[in-house]
C-alpha cells in the first residue's frame, strides 16, 4: 500500500532563517506531487505541483521554492523565512492517470517568529 | 474569479441524526467534485468523488449530491456518530489533465460536531 511521509511535524524558525521541508511517498511510481499551505480557517492553497523529476510548477508568487530530486521525493524550501510563511504545510500525491483523488501527508506546522 | 463556499459556522447535531453539509461554487464548471475529511492537526483524507453527470453517490453512511444547475453539492452523513466529528472539505476538480495534473480548489471546510 502507499504511504506518504512528511517531516518535521512541527517547526519553529526565526524570521530570515532558511527552510527545508521534506516529503516522500512509498508504494507508487511516478506520482504527481503537490505542496499546499493551509492557514487557520482557510482553504488549502496550492503552492507547487510536480508531474515528474525536476518538473516543478508554481501556482502563486511567493518566498518559497520546491524541488523534486527523485521520483518520490518533494522538497519545499526557502532561503529567508517571512512571518507570513507561518502555516500548516501539506504534501499530497495523486496517481498520474486514471484516479483523481489526492492523498495527503500528516503535515508540518511551521511557526515563524 | 472562482469562488467556493462552505458553511463557515460549525454544525452541531445529535448522535443518530443526519448531518447535511453544503458546498456552493461560482464562476466555475467542475467536471468532478470531491469531499475530504480533516481531523485537527492532520492531513485531509479523501472520502468521495462525484462526476458532473452523476446526481448522487453513496458510500456506506455517506451520500453526496451534485447539482450543476444550482452549482451546489450536498454531503450527508446518516446515523451520525461522535466519531464523525471533524472538518469536511469540498474540492472542485475541473477534470483537465495537463501533463497528468489535475488542480483541486478547496473550500475552507465546515466543522461538524456530533454530540452523544
Amino acid at each position: 500500500s502507499q504511504t506518504i511521509h512528511q517531516w518535521p511535524a512541527t517547526l519553529v524558525q526565526p524570521v530570515g532563517s532558511p527552510l527545508s521541508l521534506e516529503c516522500t511517498v512509498e508504494g507508487t511510481s511516478n506520482p504527481n506531487l503537490y505542496w499546499y499551505r493551509q492557514a487557520a480557517g482557510r482553504g488549502l492553497q496550492l503552492l507547487f505541483y510536480s508531474v515528474g523529476i525536476g518538473q516543478i510548477s508554481s501556482e502563486v508568487p511567493q518566498n518559497l521554492s520546491a524541488s523534486r530530486p527523485q521520483d518520490r521525493q518533494f522538497i519545499l524550501s526557502s532561503k529567508k523565512l517571512l512571518l507570513s510563511d507561518s502555516g500548516f504545510y501539506l504534501c499530497a500525491w495523486s496517481a498520474g492517470t486514471g484516479t483523481r483523488e489526492q492523498y495527503f501527508g500528516p503535515g508540518t506546522r511551521l511557526t515563524v517568529t | 474569479s472562482q469562488k467556493i463556499e462552505q458553511n463557515s459556522e460549525a454544525l452541531n447535531i445529535q448522535e443518530g441524526k443526519t448531518a447535511t453539509l453544503t458546498c456552493n461554487y461560482t464562476n466555475y464548471s467542475p467536471a468532478y467534485l470531491q469531499w475530504y475529511r480533516q481531523d485537527p492537526g492532520r492531513g485531509p483524507v479523501f472520502l468521495l468523488l462525484i462526476r458532473e453527470n452523476e446526481k448522487e453517490k453513496r458510500k456506506e453512511r455517506l451520500k453526496v449530491t451534485f447539482d450543476t444547475t444550482l452549482k451546489q453539492s450536498l454531503f450527508h452523513i446518516t446515523a451520525s456518530q461522535p466519531a464523525d466529528s471533524a472538518t469536511y472539505l469540498c474540492a472542485l476538480d475541473r477534470g483537465l489533465f495537463s501533463g497528468g495534473y489535475n488542480k483541486l480548489i478547496f473550500g475552507a471546510g465546515t466543522r461538524l460536531a456530533v454530540h452523544p
